[in-house]
């Protein structure tokens, strides 16, 4: 079956420790990538996308992402977390065939520890 | 508006009360998405318009869910005779034309069925 799938409910890091959030995706083609982070009570904001190219891609507040095809996975890292980086993240994926509708995983809490 | 805009806020409903919840997109946005987000979750898919045309209603959980665009450009969503599993964040998004491009969310309407 199609998916999208964040294996990590809940994480804490350290302020100014290195982060990566899985995300690995069940479809048949590659498909479109995407992180978006929402902050308690805000919308979604988009982090970064993937459509092609370079698999290493950078996005805002300093977050970078890698598409591994062999893994089927797109995880997202920062090198050094601040505390204002405690939200909840999502991996969200787009069918090429069908861009209109994206389908999101069920996020991964981010906490800091001071 | 600068961004997409959803009203109201928030609402508490009676269950079986009926609601409107409603979407202002970015100006110029063709691409009108509304998506459900339960507590602790991600968001779900409910419909997609492109101008006034409904292409994609696959999400919408039953038939008291009705959405409308009549006229491409605000957007509203219906939920009739409100259950208590109705209750969850809706977010409401738009996309400007062209495959690929990025979705923009506004900060969603926070529906309690009590």
């Amino acid at each position: 079956a199609q998916s999208v799938t964040q294996p990590d409910i809940h994480i804490t890091v350290s302020e100014g420790a290195s982060l990566e959030l899985r995300c690995n995706y069940s479809y048949g083609a590659t498909p479109y990538l995407f992180w978006y982070v929402q902050s308690p009570g805000q919308g979604l904001q988009l982090l970064l996308k993937y459509f092609s190219g370079d698999t290493l891609v950078q996005g805002i507040k300093g977050f970078e992402a890698e598409f591994k095809r062999s893994q089927s996975s797109f995880n997202l890292r920062k090198p050094s977390v601040h505390w204002s980086d405690a939200a909840e993240y999502f991996c969200a994926v787009a069918l090429r065939s069908s861009a209109s509708k994206i389908i999101f995983g069920s996020g991964t809490r981010l906490s800091i520890r001071p | 508006g600068a961004g997409v805009s959803q009203s109201p806020r928030y609402k508490v409903a009676k269950r079986g009360q009926d609601v409107a919840l409603r979407c202002d997109p970015i100006s110029g946005h063709v691409s009108l998405f509304w998506y459900q987000q339960a507590l602790g979750q991600g968001p779900e898919f409910l419909t997609y318009f492109q101008n006034e045309a409904q292409l994609d209603k696959s999400g919408l959980p039953s038939d008291r869910f009705f959405a409308e665009r009549p006229e491409g450009s605000v957007s509203t969503l219906k939920i009739q005779r409100t259950q208590q599993e109705d209750s969850a964040v809706y977010l409401c998004a738009s996309k400007p034309p062209g495959t690929g491009n990025t979705i923009y969310f506004g900060e969603g309407s926070w529906l309690t069925v009590v």
